[in-house]
Formats: structure tokens, sequence, C-alpha cells
């Protein structure tokens, strides 16, 4: 089946500070969604990106489907983006395979 | 804006017994999902639904999973004898469309479920 790696798996940030997720998958994908899993464990939908290049406030978010990847961008990290950060792919099968997930902590 | 939502948030149960998930999908979505999440592991596809019928299941969906569209608004998992292994946070997902642009699926909160 397909193979959704994301990287680093684990991140530790200054408030303030930027940062640059990466998702690489290793087949053709019809869809592409980042999310976040805040503390209490609810996913919260972040992108719906099969392509292209996508911005909602400090977040943002950049698939290049031919290469197989994804990148997610935050920029000023505050402590309440804390969490876990998945992408999901959806393929031919239309059901979502998630990645292990980056834990990104943010401290003050 | 429109969300799913699950009921109950927590579930504690004992082995062996039946436990039902419930999700009411947004409304005029037609596609219908169930994933879980073992603490700490990643996300796993269980089971698709539409048109009130199974579109695809997974390995983990085995015989004593079942889902369920009662009436016009719930969507429902069943577990009919559970294992200490199916201790985990499950997730209801639906999606407007399916297999074409703007098939982005919405995720519930979850229900997450003990078994002692």
């Amino acid at each position: 089946g397909i193979q959704v790696e994301q990287s680093p798996p684990d991140l530790i940030l200054q408030e303030g500070a930027n940062s640059t997720l990466r998702c690489n998958f290793s087949d053709s994908v019809n869809n592409l969604q980042w999310f976040h899993q805040n503390p209490w464990g609810q996913l919260i939908n972040l992108f719906y990106i099969p392509s292209g290049t996508k911005q909602n406030g400090r977040l943002s978010a950049t698939t290049v489907a031919t290469e197989r990847y994804s990148l997610l961008y935050i920029s000023s990290s505050q402590t309440t983006d804390s969490g876990v950060y998945f992408c999901a792919v959806l393929t031919g099968a239309n059901n979502l395979f998630f990645g292990t997930g980056t834990r990104l902590t943010v401290i003050p | 804006e429109p969300e799913v939502t699950q009921t109950p948030s927590h579930q504690v149960t004992q082995m062996g017994q039946e436990v039902i998930l419930r999700c009411v999908p947004i409304s005029n979505h037609l596609y219908f999902y169930w994933y879980r999440q073992i603490l700490g592991q990643k996300v796993e596809f269980l089971v698709s639904f539409y048109n009130n019928e199974i579109s695809e299941k997974s390995e983990i969906f085995d015989d004593q999973f079942s889902v369920e569209r009662p009436d016009g608004s719930n969507f429902t998992l069943k577990i009919r004898s559970t294992k200490l292994e199916d201790s985990a946070m499950y997730f209801c997902a639906s999606s407007e469309k399916r297999g074409e642009p703007d098939n982005e699926q919405f995720f519930g909160p979850g229900t997450r479920l003990t078994v002692l």
C-alpha cells in the first residue's frame, strides 16, 4: 500500500519561531489533507490541498503532486499551535491514509 | 459552520460487552467513514459507507464490527464483543463527494473507548 512519511517526528520551538513540516508519499494521490490534533485529541482540518499552495493566517501549505510531497509552514508560532500535525492522502480507494505525524511543542 | 458530532465523548466498557458509537455527519454529505487511533499511534481507516452499504473496509474491520445508518441523520459503529485491543479513539468523518475534486473529509471530535 501507499507509504506516507512525515518529518521531523518531533519538533520543539520557541514561541514566535517559524517551522516547516514535510510529508512524503509513495504514490500518486487524489487528495491530501493536513490536520492538527489538539491536546484533547480532536482532529482539526487545516488544509485540503491536492496540489498548489494555500494560506490561512499564519499557516500555509504547498503540495507538489508530481514530486510526491507536501509542506506545511507555521509562522510566528504560538503555544496553541502545540499538538500533532498529520498529513493524510487519499488514493483511488477513497479512504485516507495518515502519516505518523509530527509532534510540535511550542514553548513560551 | 456545519460540523460532524459524535456521542459519547468517552465510553468505558467491560471486555466482551457490546458498544455502539454514534455520529451525526454533516447534513448534505453522502459519504461516511469510521477511523480509529490507538493511543500514540497514527489514525487508521476502518470502513466507508455510502447509499446504505459498506463501500470499503480495512482488515481491522472484522466480523465484530458493523455499521448502520438507522435513520436520516445518525451513523453508528457497533462493536459486538469488545476486546482490550479495541481501546482507542474512534473518529467519524463525512464528505460531500468521493473520488472527485473537492472530496475533503471532515472529522468529528472522536469517542474515546476504554475496554477494561
